[in-house]
This record gives C-alpha cells, sequence and structure tokens, in this order.
C-alpha cells in the first residue's frame, strides 16, 4: 500500500504565484486533513474533510483553498503566495465510522517544503 | 496556554539510556496520538491510546486520562532513534489532531 502520497516534495515560489499541492490516498480513508508545520510550532490544522464533497476551514485557512471530488484525492491550493506561507506542509488521512470517536490512527503524507520568495 | 504541553523540549542521551518523553493536555480528547518525525521526513504514528499502556518493541506508550498525562518511554535507547516525538490529542466531530510542539530526541553512541 502507499498510503498516503504527496507532491511535490519541494517547491520554490515566487510572490504572487499559485500552485497546486497534491495528496492521494489509497486507504479508502473518509476524513483527510491539510496542516502546515512551521518552526518551532505545533502543527495546524488548514482545511479537512469529512468525505467526498464536503470541506471545511480548520484553524489557518486564509490564502489556502481545497476540493474533494473523490475519496483519494485532496488537493490544497495556494492563491497569490506569500512569504507567510512558507512552511512545511503535511496531508493527513483517517477512518472513522458514523457517529464513533476519532479513535483511530492517522496516517501522514511525506511533507511538502514549499518557500515563497 | 496551549492545549497540548511536550516535555522536555529538547533531550540528548548517551546510548542505551532510558528515555521518558512527556505530554499534559487541557481538554477532552478522544485519543491521544504519539508521532515519530525525522529530520526532513514525513510523520509516522507510533501509538495511538485512550486508556491505559501499549508496548510495541522497545516503545512504552501509558496515559492517565483522570490527570490529563500521557508519557512515552524508550528503553536501550539507539542512535536511531533520534527524531523529533510529537504528542498530539484527537477530539471533537471533525477529527483532527492538536498538536504538541515536539521534543527534540539526540541520542549520541
Amino acid at each position: 500500500n502507499a498510503g498516503v502520497t504527496q507532491t511535490p516534495k519541494f517547491r520554490i515560489l515566487k510572490i504572487g504565484q499559485s500552485m497546486t499541492l497534491q495528496c492521494t490516498q489509497d486507504m479508502n480513508h473518509n476524513y483527510m486533513y491539510w496542516y502546515r508545520q512551521d518552526p518551532g510550532m505545533g502543527l495546524k490544522l488548514i482545511y479537512y474533510s469529512v468525505g467526498a464533497g464536503i470541506t471545511d476551514k480548520g484553524e489557518v485557512p486564509n490564502g489556502y483553498n481545497v476540493s474533494r471530488s473523490t475519496t483519494e484525492d485532496f488537493p490544497l491550493r495556494l492563491e497569490l503566495a506569500a512569504p507567510s506561507q512558507t512552511s512545511v506542509y503535511f496531508c493527513a488521512s483517517s477512518y472513522r465510522t458514523g457517529g464513533a470517536p476519532m479513535n483511530t490512527e492517522a496516517f501522514f503524507g511525506q511533507g511538502t517544503r514549499l518557500t515563497v520568495v | 496556554k496551549n492545549e497540548v504541553e511536550q516535555s522536555p523540549q529538547n533531550l540528548t542521551a548517551q546510548e542505551g539510556e532510558f528515555i521518558t518523553i512527556n505530554c499534559s493536555y487541557s481538554v477532552g480528547i478522544s485519543a491521544l496520538h504519539w508521532l515519530q518525525q525525522h529530520p526532513g521526513g514525513g510523520i509516522v504514528s507510533l501509538f495511538m491510546l485512550s486508556s491505559g499502556k501499549k508496548k510495541h518493541g522497545r516503545l512504552i506508550a501509558t496515559i492517565n486520562i483522570q490527570e490529563k498525562h500521557s508519557s512515552l518511554h524508550i528503553t536501550a535507547s539507539h542512535p536511531r532513534d533520534s527524531a523529533v516525538y510529537i504528542c498530539a490529542v484527537s477530539r471533537g466531530s471533525q477529527g483532527n489532531l492538536i498538536f504538541g510542539k515536539g521534543t527534540k530526541l539526540s541520542v549520541k553512541p
């Protein structure tokens, strides 16, 4: 199993450019997440999705957009890149059944290191 | 105050030492996760627990729900254990994790 796959691994963007970070998982997980990791800080939630067609904002959504057209894919779009978006981005997925509490293992991608100059 | 606090922030140990990393949280949770992140690498789940104790090889994780505290122990530490260890809790209907800032462990040969 590939698990959670993120591309690209590294990217340098100029201020004002746009890009899409790709994330795909092959575990049929219904929940998917995008986090960013900044030096000395815990990971912060950008957006999440509880299933195809359903997305919602996390703690730090400004400057980002997402879509979830399929169970497998959850791309993160950066419009008008800014230096404040320099970070390492992680996609993650997990599975939750019905109204059960979220107590299943989370699976993470390898991360995308983005620098905006 | 962060909802998830880890200590210590940095830890240097000699090979073979017993290591403990602590995690305290201030919110109700459905589960607590211990994660490992190697330099430049991805994040791997080590444990997920909601009560008691779990063991995998040389790693042991415990949680005390009443005290809102968890510990990660590494027995007979090895240089390959050098990594950042992250405590995270899951709560709420959206299931996202709330992360501590991590503990950077360096094990010297």
